[in-house]
């Protein structure tokens, strides 16, 4: 059975850092691409970042770029994402997921979703 | 980047109604359109893959159709579960943008 499970979430001053992570089970990480999505309160959904099955490729929305970096460690099946120059608009839960891929490799959507983890950038 | 124009973004209907959700992009993106369905307080769940692909376990009430860069979602007959937020995401381009998101109420 997947499992994803976040945490690393907290409250943190604007401009200070935080590092997520999201510990994976039940399926072969390494193989994976796996994407950050968050949810500021009471909003919709916005996608983060992704990074590709052995970090070598990685994708940021704009609103992230350069502050936020997505990484991960297959020896320990874990994903990562490094939160820096924090503003208050980076509040919001944030979900690990991964995608829903088919026999033949091909993938579509996100499947499986942690829990979420709350970060509130406040002074 | 990509634009995810959904509408309506809420919605009143009663059990057992047929309901249909809309999403346009601002630019081609094949089918690679994706529908979730988000409870209030859990994650999301994927509905619909690959614009009209029903993913594993979702009842058959749910259906995706596309038309050029208009998306929709349709619930035949609505049921007490299925009042929840949808969304649809691209997953054409990165950025992988989601629209905006539609609160489907109980009237």
């Amino acid at each position: 059975q997947v499992h994803l499970v976040e945490s690393g979430g907290g409250v943190v001053q604007p401009g200070r850092s935080l590092r997520l992570s999201c510990a994976a089970s039940g399926f072969t990480f390494s193989s994976y691409a796996m994407h950050w999505v968050r949810q500021a309160p009471g909003k919709g959904l916005e996608w983060v970042a992704v990074i590709s099955y052995d970090g070598t490729n990685k994708f940021y929305a704009d609103s992230v770029k350069g502050r936020l970096t997505i990484s991960r460690d297959n020896s320990k099946n874990t994903l990562f994402l490094q939160m820096n120059s924090l503003r208050p608009e980076d509040t919001a839960v944030y979900y690990c997921a991964s995608p829903y891929c088919n026999e033949t490799g091909s993938c579509f959507g996100l499947d499986y979703w942690g829990q979420g983890n709350l970060v509130t950038v406040s002074s | 980047d990509i634009q995810m124009t959904q509408s309506p973004s809420s919605l009143s209907a009663s059990i057992g109604d047929r309901v249909t959700i809309t999403c346009r992009a601002s630019q081609s993106i094949s089918s690679s359109l994706n529908w979730y369905q988000q409870e209030p307080g859990k994650a999301p769940n994927l509905l619909i893959y690959a614009a009209s692909s029903l993913h594993r376990g979702v009842p058959s009430r749910f259906s995706g159709s596309e038309s050029e860069t208009e998306f929709t979602l349709t619930i035949s007959s609505l049921r007490p579960e299925d009042f929840a937020t949808y969304y649809c995401q691209q997953t054409h381009t990165t950025p992988f943008t989601f629209g905006q998101g539609t609160q489907l109420e109980i009237k």
